[in-house]
Formats: structure tokens, sequence, C-alpha cells
């Protein structure tokens, strides 16, 4: 069964620290994958996008690499504040499954100031 | 832009009432899906639809029904409410041609609740 795990399913960080947020999955043949954040009682915000060619993507603070072979993708957060406590969730499109998302059960961030 | 909307926000069912959930892009984007998410769980695809006309199960059907006329709307429809169908409920979208797939589009939710 094609599957997604997020480790940790919590964790709690000073303000400042640099942080690595993990996402497995079991297949190897992706189209791409997906980090979203998710706020408290609202909806998700796609932060960024990895396509199966590319091995990393940037955004401001944020860094997101793809290692296939590894079947693994990491978010990382540099120097954390404590607007980024929120929920991260990965989503991976397998190639089986069309455009579908999976979805990991997502790591609950928590920045303390 | 407006993004994906999605009505009610907020919605209170008994047992076998009916409801329909209310989801519109205006993005011009061909895919179309609906989530569920229950406390602490990722999201479980319900029905998704690849333009207008076509839909399809995903992982999470039973109990739902959905329809696509037109580019815009995707409704989602539950006929006789359970319980099992309390949970926040998401409608996104996203443009693919060919055989790559672009970034997903969420809506800001429907929560829920079978009494």
């Amino acid at each position: 069964k094609q599957e997604v795990t997020q480790i940790p399913a919590a964790l709690s960080v000073p303000e400042g620290e640099n942080l690595v947020l993990n996402c497995s999955f079991t297949d190897s043949a992706i189209y791409n994958l997906q980090w979203f954040r998710q706020d408290p009682g609202k909806g998700l915000t796609s932060l960024l996008l990895i396509q199966s060619s590319q091995r990393e993507q940037t955004s401001g603070r944020l860094n997101a690499s793809l290692d296939k072979s590894s079947g693994r993708s990491t978010l990382y957060i540099a120097a954390s504040q404590p607007g980024d406590s929120a929920t991260y969730l990965c989503a991976v499109c397998y190639e089986t499954s069309g455009s579908r998302l999976t979805f990991g059960e997502g790591t609950q961030l928590t920045v303390n100031p | 832009n407006a993004g994906v909307t999605q009505t009610p926000k907020f919605r209170i069912l008994k047992i076998g009432q009916s409801m329909t959930l209310q989801c519109a892009q205006d993005m011009n984007h061909n895919y179309m899906y609906w989530y569920r998410q229950d406390p602490g769980m990722g999201l479980k695809l319900i029905y998704y639809s690849v333009g207008a006309g076509i839909t399809d199960k995903g992982e999470v059907p039973n109990g739902y029904n959905v329809s696509r006329s037109t580019t815009e709307d995707f409704p989602l429809r539950l006929e006789l409410a359970a319980p099992s169908q309390t949970s926040v409920y998401f409608c996104a979208s996203s443009y693919s041609r060919g055989t790559g797939f672009n970034e997903q589009f969420f809506g800001p939710g429907t929560r829920l609740t079978v009494l």
C-alpha cells in the first residue's frame, strides 16, 4: 500500500532555531511532492511543490528536498519564529494514483518565544 | 481571484438528513477534489474530477455523491447523514496538462457535525 509517514508527530522548539521536518514515502515512482501548512481551524496553504525531476525547492526561509531513491523529503525551516507554529503536512502524488495526493498525518510545530 | 471557495463554513445535521457542500473555483482549473479530515489525521480523498462531466471515486467515497456540470463548480452531496461523516471537508483544485500534475489549492473547509 502506498503510504506517507511524517515523524515526529509533534515538535516544540525555541524561537530562532533551525529545524527539519521529515516525510517518508513507500514508492519512488512519484510525480511530485507537496508541503502544506495548516493553521488551527483553517484550510491548507501550499508552501512548496517539488516535481519528480527536482532535488529541492526554496521559498524564503523554507527549503524542501527530495530523495526519491530513499523515499524521503525534508522541510527545512531557518530561523524559526512563533508565527511558524502550525501543522505541516506532506503529500505525495504517486504515479499509479494519477493526480490524487496521499497525505501524511502531519507534524504539529510549536515555536516558543 | 477568490481562489477556491466553500459554503457553508459550519453545519450541524441530524442523522438521516441530507445536504450539499458547495465548492467553486475561479482559476480555470480542470481538476477538482473533495477530501475529508478527521481530528489529528491527514486528509483522505472522497471524490475527484478531471473535467466537467467526469468524476471518479477516491479512497473513501461511500455515503457521498458528486457531480461536475461546469468547470467552476464541484458540489458534494451527503444523502443520509451518519455520525461517521462528522469531519472537516476540504475542496481543492489544480491545473494539469499532459503527464505532469501541478500544485493543488485548497478552500477554507466546511466543518460538519452529524448528531
